[in-house]
Parts: C-alpha cells; sequence; structure tokens
C-alpha cells in the first residue's frame, strides 16, 4: 500500500486560509469516507482534527473543515492563527482493511 | 477520562525483538479497536497495524507481516505491539492509538499514547 500524496509545504499569513490536499486512489481516498486528518507539533503524539472526511471531534474549532472529491481529500483552515504552525498529515482507511497515512505536509505561518 | 499509557523507551540490537505496551483507561477497553503506528526520526506517520481487543483479531500492514505481533490483555487493558529481527531503519517512536466509534475499524484515531521510543544499535 502506497503511502498518499501530500504537498511537503503549505504557507499563508495570519488570518489566510489554506487547503492541503491528499491524493490516493479508488482503493482508498476514493473509495470510502474514511478519511481523517492530524496535526502533529515537534515533538508531540498526532491530534486528530478530522474524521470521516468532514466531520469534527468535539473540541477542534470551526476554521477546520475537510471534503473530497474523487480520489482526493482536502483539508482547509480558515482565518489562519500562529499556533496552527504544524505538520499534517491525511490518512484513509483501505481496501485491504488497513490504514494508510500520507506522508505529510509542514504548514508555516508566515 | 481516556487515557493511553505506553511503557519506556528501549534500545535493542540488531536482529533482536521490543515489545511496547499500552495501558489504557477510562474506557471499556475490548470496547474500541487499537492501532499502531511508528514514525522515524524527521519521518512520516506509518500505519502498522490493529488489534480488536474483544477478539483478538488483527490485522497488520503487508510491509510488517511476518514481523509484528499485536496482542492484548483483557485482564488489565493492555495492548502489546512486538517487532521481531529489528533493523536499524526500525529506530522510530511507536504510538498506540485508540478508534474513534466503539466497535468500529476506520482508522479516525482519537486518543494516543504519549510514545516509546524505540532505538536500534549495535
Amino acid at each position: 500500500q502506497s503511502a498518499l500524496t501530500q504537498p511537503a509545504s503549505v504557507s499563508g499569513s495570519p488570518g489566510q486560509s489554506i487547503t492541503i490536499s491528499c491524493t490516493g486512489t479508488s482503493s482508498d481516498v476514493g473509495g470510502y469516507n474514511y478519511v481523517s486528518w492530524y496535526q502533529q507539533h515537534p515533538g508531540k503524539a498526532p491530534k486528530l482534527m478530522i474524521y470521516e472526511v468532514s466531520n469534527r471531534p468535539s473540541g477542534v474549532p470551526d476554521r477546520f473543515s475537510g471534503s473530497k472529491s474523487g480520489n482526493t481529500a482536502s483539508l482547509t483552515i480558515s482565518g489562519l492563527q500562529a499556533e496552527d504552525e504544524a505538520d499534517y498529515y491525511c490518512s484513509s482507511y483501505t481496501s485491504s482493511s488497513t490504514g494508510v497515512f500520507g506522508g505529510g505536509t509542514k504548514l508555516t505561518v508566515l | 477520562q481516556v487515557q493511553l499509557v505506553q511503557s519506556g523507551a528501549e534500545v535493542k540490537k540488531p536482529g533482536a525483538s521490543v515489545k511496547v505496551s499500552c495501558k489504557a483507561s477510562g474506557y471499556t477497553f475490548t470496547g474500541y479497536y487499537m492501532h499502531w503506528v511508528r514514525q522515524a526520526p524527521g519521518q512520516g506517520l506509518e500505519w502498522m497495524g490493529r488489534i480488536n481487543p474483544n477478539s483478538g483479531g488483527t490485522n497488520y500492514a503487508q510491509k510488517f507481516q511476518g514481523r509484528v505481533t499485536m496482542t492484548r490483555d483483557t485482564s488489565i487493558s493492555t495492548a502489546y505491539m512486538e517487532l521481531s529481527r529489528l533493523r536499524s531503519d526500525d529506530t522510530a517512536v511507536y504510538y498506540c492509538a485508540r478508534d474513534l466509534h466503539p466497535y468500529g475499524d476506520y482508522g479516525s484515531l482519537d486518543y494516543w499514547g504519549q510514545g516509546t521510543l524505540v532505538t536500534v544499535s549495535s
């Protein structure tokens, strides 16, 4: 199972919006609505930000939103804040009943 | 509150095995699948596999088939991940993480352990 494809880095200024893409195949992202997004700050465990494509766990700001079209899922962060600077990973359920992560995207808040 | 507490850091020689534990509290251990994810230094997250604590059933990533064994002890609400025939590129932080939905197995991981650093070096 190959890793999902994410851009290595994205950046934006405070208050702006950014979008991170996550591209897979019809055997993972495109085949199931089980795409999740995680935020990871240096030295910390990942934190679930979005599950099942577009659902936010309790406590996650509504500035974070998710969507999917075909084999590509997207995470959008609006009203960027300094504390959003982190690494972001997508993941998906697969047709083999396994999981797969994306390679990660480093978000820089300018 | 839900907590996953992992065992401490390990240093192993190439060819050896390591067993990492993950003690759960604050919820019904048998009601939620437990996944294992690793992260090599400076690298991304890698899904290793998961165990159904209720039945003991497992599913492993193809990459680790034959080298990884996930087990659990329901009497002490603890999951284990054992990796054998260690190589230097197995050096990583290993995390346990709980699936979000009761009896769900779709990889939405809502609670994570603190991570266990396993260093493989001769």
